[in-house]
């Protein structure tokens, strides 16, 4: 069975710090990886996509991936109270089915 | 939402009701998607079609059909909805296949008492 695992939270940070998400799957096989962005009661939204091992940075958006270890991260830099949402980490496999994690839920304090 | 239009946007009914929600696109993307949401599981994948009239299963197929008529709607069916079934549902296009980069509609929220 392929699964992507995450915390589910809250992960609260303060205004300003970075936050960190993790995510883990369960497939070697697995070649590309996304976030998706949730508010609440919204629709999930694209915000990072990354296929190779390393860091790929968007504004304040990191996203690393390690598939030696198959975990993928989110950190996110200078945290605003607009940031305040569900993050969802999604692996494609080779089937070419995107797998969704349950989501981490972030909550910024002001 | 990226030219995606679920309807309706809310419903309650009855178990064994039929039950159809619409997605409708104009975006002329080849792949839509019918997820499911429920806390704790994130999104299911139900039903994916990647043309007009091809359609096929996703993770969480039973008790559900799919059809696509035209490239711009894609239609989920409950034939006889149970409670199990009362979940947010989320239609998705993509304009490549393997389900990247998704781009959702608002939701629809089916309740099923």
């Amino acid at each position: 069975q392929k699964e992507v695992e995450q915390n589910s939270g809250p992960l609260s940070v303060p205004e300003g710090a970075i936050a960190s998400l993790n995510c883990t799957y369960s497939d070697r096989g697995s070649q590309s990886f996304f976030w998706y962005r949730q508010y609440s009661g919204k629709s999930p939204e694209l915000i990072m996509f990354i296929y190779s091992n390393g860091d790929k940075e968007d504004g304040r958006f990191t996203a690393q991936l390690n598939k030696a270890s198959q975990y993928v991260s989110l950190l996110i830099r200078d945290s605003q109270p607009s940031d305040s949402a569900t993050y969802l980490c999604a692996a494609r496999f080779n089937d070419y089915k995107l797998s969704f994690g349950a989501g981490t839920t972030v909550t910024v304090r002001a | 939402d990226a030219g995606i239009t679920q309807s309706p946007r809310h419903k309650v009914t009855e178990t064994g009701t039929p039950v159809t929600l619409r997605c409708h696109q104009t975006e002329n993307h080849r792949y839509m998607y019918w997820y499911r949401q429920d806390p704790g599981h994130g999104l299911r994948l139900i039903h994916y079609s990647y043309g007009v009239k091809d359609t096929d299963k996703g993770e969480v197929s039973d008790g559900y059909s799919v059809s696509r008529s035209k490239t711009e709607d894609f239609l989920l069916t409950l034939e006889s909805a149970t409670s199990s079934q009362t979940s947010v549902y989320f239609c998705a296009i993509s304009e490549a296949g393997g389900n990247e980069k998704l781009f959702f509609g608002s939701g629809t929220q089916l309740s099923v008492l």
